[in-house]
């Protein structure tokens, strides 16, 4: 039982560059969510799917695009890649009636 | 829109001392309050979790006190280990999505 898993574990773009990470889980949960982690931020919510076929913004959702592939798996998208998307990422997932979530170990993305 | 916010930023304990993190929340929505513990590398995992209908939780040495009038929650570490050094986050939950505080950096010195 791997629980949430995420490639790549880091990765350097440049300015323009587009990208997907992608994260998969094996706990058959519905709901999964895609954060970015700032120093002093806290960690902030992307995008997240409550459940397959359908994907909502969070708090920050500009500059990304999500696809839920399946149930297992929820990938984030930079078309073109800006230094303010430098972060780590991370992607997690809930089963449902549980509060719950599981984290993955998180992407390092840096733009330059 | 920060709707948890987290003090203090940093937190130097010794062992065998409390730490203590505060949240207050602005979200009267929140129906559960979490706090997750996340090692350097690691991603977050759930530590100890309180409903707004409880006013105090504990789980061996951490404990959760809550006051819902004041909108304010706290973590309180008793007898603190250098294993416990990590970044602790509150989190307000409504409807499945968290809100994070903004994270406390805890170090137990030996």
């Amino acid at each position: 039982n791997a629980g949430v898993t995420q490639t790549p574990k880091f990765q350097v773009l440049k300015t323009g560059q587009s990208m997907t990470l992608q994260c998969a889980q094996d706990m058959n949960h519905n709901s999964m969510y895609w954060y970015r982690q700032d120093p002093g931020m806290g960690l902030r919510l992307i995008y997240y799917s409550a459940s397959e076929g359908t994907t909502d913004k969070g708090e920050v959702p500009n500059g990304y695009n999500v696809s839920r592939l399946n149930k297992r798996e929820f990938s984030l998208r930079l078309e073109s890649a800006a230094p303010s998307q430098t972060s780590v990422y991370f992607c997690a997932s809930r089963r449902t009636g549980s509060h719950e979530q599981y984290f993955g170990p998180g992407t390092r993305l840096t733009v330059t | 829109q920060q709707q948890v916010k987290q003090s203090p930023q940093s937190l130097i304990v010794q062992k065998g001392g409390i730490s203590i993190i505060n949240c207050a929340y602005e979200n009267t929505a929140f129906d559960y309050f979490p706090w997750y513990q996340q090692f350097p590398g690691k991603g977050p995992a759930l530590l100890i979790a309180i409903r707004p209908d409880v006013s105090e939780k504990k789980e061996g040495r951490f404990t959760i006190s809550f006051n819902k009038s004041a909108k304010q929650f706290s973590l309180h570490i008793m007898d603190s280990q250098p294993g416990d050094s990590a970044t602790y986050f509150c989190e307000g939950t409504s409807y499945g999505k968290l809100t994070f505080g903004q994270g406390t950096i805890l170090t137990v010195h030996p």
